[in-house]
């Protein structure tokens, strides 16, 4: 069973600089998350998508920010004109449809890490 | 609005000893919660999970967690621990409609293993 993955792993950019994250999730999950962390603190919330449709953006999410999954399978989070405060782990997680006895499991990639000089 | 609490930042136990780490929830409905735990550079591996029903839930790696409502609590526990146990967690509760979508997650507690 192939897990979530995310590409590249690592990426260093220099400010000003556009970037983009591609995430696969997990074969047959309609719903994929985004999320940020930066040293020492828990993951927050940046944006989901059920199927293809993007369900929800959290205030952290700038203009400078854009997901897209433009056939409901894999996704893509791009940043422009990087600042040096975007610098963080990006996560991304799938999960089945939710169910009325198991909820919503949510499964995690294992993150690009973005370093803006 | 919806929160997580860990209160210890830093936990520091012996291999073999038993461990305890905190959690404490802020939630107006029936909360859907969850522990995850992080190694350096890595992404998040599901420990365990709670939706509704027994609230002692068992999860894997020998973890176990019980939910007790009167406390808003989601306490994570092992018996024993291994060294390899040493990583960081992380609990979080479902905050989207339904309980489903985004999830809020604390802070996080580091645990390191002494040999």
């Amino acid at each position: 069973d192939t897990g979530v993955s995310q590409d590249p792993r690592h990426k260093i950019t220099k400010r000003g600089q556009n970037v983009t994250f591609r995430c696969d999730p997990i074969s047959e999950h309609n719903r994929l998350y985004w999320y940020r962390q930066t040293l020492g603190q828990g993951p927050e919330f940046l944006t989901y998508f059920q199927n293809e449709a993007q369900l929800e953006k959290s205030r952290l999410l700038s203009d400078r920010f854009s997901a897209e999954r433009p056939k409901g399978s894999f996704s893509t989070l791009e940043i422009q004109r990087t600042e040096q405060g975007d610098s963080a782990m990006y996560l991304c997680a799938s999960s089945p449809a939710p169910r009325a006895d198991m909820g919503d499991t949510q499964y995690f990639g294992p993150g690009t890490r973005l370093t803006v000089l | 609005a919806q929160s997580v609490t860990q209160p210890d930042i830093h936990i520091t136990v012996s291999e073999g000893a038993s461990l305890e780490l905190r959690c404490n929830y802020s939630y107006g409905a029936t909360p859907y919660l969850f522990w995850y735990v992080q190694s350096p550079g890595q992404g998040l591996q599901l420990l365990l999970k709670y939706f509704s029903g027994d609230t002692l839930v068992q999860g894997i790696k020998g973890f176990e967690a019980e939910f007790k409502r009167s406390q808003s609590s989601f306490n994570l526990r092992k018996p024993s621990v291994h060294w390899s146990d040493a990583a960081e967690y992380f609990c979080a509760v479902a905050a989207g409609s339904g309980n489903t979508g985004k999830l809020i997650f604390g802070q996080g507690t580091t645990l390191q293993v002494k040999p």
